[in-house]
């Protein structure tokens, strides 16, 4: 069980373009989605949380007019990235939990290469 | 907002021998502990957690104990294996998930 899945696995886009990546919990009802940021060879940096029906809420430092979120369901999340440019090539993973505070079940994670 | 530490950053072992990899929290209110295990290209897979009332938890060939007193825990891997190699993080929690650094681990056949 706990299983989270994301799409896509890797995407190739032009600058200026947007970029959509879904992630969703198979089997259970998530309360809560997070989206994290992971650069090469360092650690998750949460970049906002999620609940659903309402407003994402931001890490300190993070556009949320450049990083969209919605919370459709109880069991999709997306996250989308408006514009982008070359620096938000990154590895992007979502998360979900199924009560607040209980474990994090994580997706496989979307490589975003923007060129 | 809590703050995780965790040593070291490489290690690298011998097939068969034990790793141990211990993180540091500084917010006493954090009460639940997750070690992940992150692979190449992948995402963190949850290995084994352990919660604030509990000392010591082990799962097979992984162990994880907490000191609260001193607001550190260790993830303890014995009889290692090629297959253990990869990233592991930890994390403490209270309102929200804060990871720790991550250790690169290598198990040499």
């Amino acid at each position: 069980g706990a299983v989270v899945s994301q799409h896509p696995s890797r995407v190739i886009c032009k600058s200026g373009t947007s970029v959509k990546i879904e992630c969703r919990s198979l089997d259970f009802q998530a309360t809560t989605m997070f989206w994290y940021r992971q650069f090469p060879k360092q650690s998750l940096m949460l970049m906002a949380t999620s609940n659903e029906g309402s407003k994402a809420t931001y890490e300190q430092g993070v556009e949320k007019d450049k990083f969209l979120i919605n919370h459709a369901s109880l069991t999709l999340s997306t996250l989308t990235v408006t514009s982008a440019h070359p620096e938000d090539s990154s590895f992007y993973i979502c998360s979900a939990e199924q009560r607040e505070g209980e474990t994090q079940y994580f997706g496989p994670g979307t490589r975003l290469l923007v060129l | 907002g809590e703050n995780v530490e965790q040593h070291p950053s490489t290690l690298s072992v011998q097939e068969g021998d034990s790793a141990v990899i211990k993180c540091t929290y500084s917010d006493s209110a954090s009460n639940y502990f997750p070690w992940y295990k992150q692979e190449l290209g992948k995402g963190p897979q949850l290995i084994i957690d352990i919660r604030s009332n509990v000392g010591e938890k082990k799962d097979q060939r992984i162990a994880v104990t907490l000191n609260k007193t001193a607001k550190h825990f260790s993830l303890h891997i014995t009889e290692t294996q090629p297959e253990d190699s990869a990233v592991y993080f930890c994390a403490a929690t209270w309102n929200d998930m804060r990871f720790g650094a991550g250790t690169r681990l290598t198990v040499k056949p």
